[in-house]
């Protein structure tokens, strides 16, 4: 099947700095690719949708200036989440989508 | 409001019984309705896909229901496993067939 790579699997910054987290379709050219968040014990919860070449499109209450999504090729995709803070600690997972979706593996942020 | 709720509460069973995961939805109406597993710490993995004119579909050990009357979906593991222990979660195709929803979740624990 189909593959989704994310990388870093899991990372730690400090309050105030920045991190990007890539997200790769391994073996297929994705026309659009997803970014969700999800804390612990809950579910999934879509953060943009991005189709490569054009401007990603926020879900209702998620800030654009924080979450930089940047979709430059059809096999990879980037989140970089700017000024992080405790609060945006979570588990980020990225999905493409040819004709089906494939989920990536998830990287685990911590903001300290 | 627009909601997909699973049982929050895990799910017990013994090695070898069946394991049956509810999945319910209001104010929505979708073409098709997925069942993903996801095991702690990784992304969700797909699993069966049912549309709305299908009232069952079968793949292995799984079967899926479908009612869009009562809006509902049942997911059952028949000879459940130790193995199968994980969180299933279901989604809708919302947003006009753009994006995936899912809903909150059922942990399962199969126990030997």
């Amino acid at each position: 099947g189909a593959v989704v790579s994310q990388h870093p699997s899991w990372v730690i910054c400090k309050s105030g700095t920045s991190v990007k987290i890539e997200c790769r379709s391994l073996d297929f050219q994705a026309t659009t690719m997803f970014w969700y968040r999800q804390f612990p014990k809950q579910s999934l919860m879509l953060m943009a949708t991005s189709n490569e070449g054009s401007k990603a499109t926020y879900e209702q209450g998620v800030e654009k200036d924080k979450f930089l999504i940047n979709h430059a090729s059809l096999t990879l995709s980037t989140l970089t989440v700017t000024s992080a803070h405790p609060e945006d600690s979570s588990f980020y997972i990225c999905s493409a989508r040819d004709y089906e979706q494939y989920f990536g593996p998830g990287t685990r942020l911590t903001v300290t | 409001s627009q909601k997909i709720e699973q049982n929050s509460e895990a799910l017990n069973i013994q090695e070898g019984k069946t394991a049956t995961l509810t999945c319910n939805y209001t104010n929505y109406s979708p073409a098709y309705l997925q069942w993903y597993r996801q095991d702690p710490g990784r992304g969700p993995v797909f699993l069966l896909l049912i549309r709305e004119n299908e009232k069952e579909k079968r793949k292995e050990r799984l079967k899926v229901t479908f009612d869009t009357t009562l809006k509902q979906s049942l997911f059952h593991i028949t000879a459940s496993q130790p193995a199968d222990s994980a969180t299933y979660l279901c989604a809708l195709l919302t947003g006009g067939g753009n994006k995936l929803t899912f809903g909150t979740g059922t942990q399962l624990k199969v126990e030997l």
